[in-house]
């Protein structure tokens, strides 16, 4: 079965700080994906990658960036956290190119003070 | 206007019951369509693809209405374990990205 991982479940960190969420996937998918998801809204796609050092901008990419070195792994970074990037982090990864069946990780909730 | 837009519920119903809602886009050039199930605390998956004829998944039948712009679940002889948050999925053929409703839960109770 396809696995996602996320390196943390749980983030809390303060106005300013640089924050790195990472995200592996083990099927040698070549897409990948950073939504974020809040109460009302669903789910709103941040960044997405077609393939290695390939980075296209999402639905909401302010504030973020992406890193995309090895196939597997797929990197959000916020430049400087704000508040309004409390959220749910989901990063998810699929294998053909329409992007049919998204695998997702199990998330990531970060909290800006 | 959102793209995709659902009821949030939630919807109330014991076991047994049949519940159904619906979801509407509003892109007329939308390609594919998908429920995504979302467990309470955990990521969604997929439930199932939405085909022009309406298919079938064991108790689960989803239809879509292109006439109208809009897509439905049914969920018959509901189980305890259905209580989850359904997420509507619509791509359009523009482009590759997926938009997502923001969920209809259904809770079913014993």
């Amino acid at each position: 079965d396809v696995k996602v991982t996320q390196s943390s479940r749980y983030l809390v960190k303060r106005t300013g700080e640089k924050v790195f969420l990472e995200c592996v996937q083990d099927m040698d998918h070549e897409n990948m994906f950073w939504y974020r998801q809040d109460p009302g809204l669903g789910l709103r796609l941040i960044y997405f990658s077609y393939d290695v050092k390939m980075k296209e901008k999402g639905d909401i990419p302010e504030g973020y960036s992406v890193s995309r070195e090895k196939k597997e792994r797929f990197s959000l970074i916020l430049e400087s956290a704000s508040t309004n990037q409390t959220s749910m982090y989901l990063c998810a990864s699929s294998f053909r190119r329409i992007n049919e069946k998204l695998f997702f990780g199990s998330g990531t909730q970060l909290s800006v003070l | 206007r959102k793209e995709v837009e659902q009821d949030p519920g939630p919807f109330n119903v014991p076991e047994g019951a049949t519940v159904a809602f619906n979801c509407t886009y509003s892109n007329s050039a939308s390609q594919s369509f998908f429920w995504y199930r979302q467990d309470c605390r955990k990521e969604p998956k997929l439930l199932m693809s939405v085909y022009s004829s309406g298919n079938e998944d064991g108790r689960f039948t989803a239809q879509l209405n292109r006439a109208s712009q809009y897509i439905s679940l049914l969920i018959r002889d509901s189980k305890l374990s259905d209580s989850a948050t359904y997420l509507c999925v619509v791509r359009s053929s523009n482009d590759y990205k997926l938009s997502f409703g923001a969920g209809t839960t259904v809770t079913v109770r014993a």
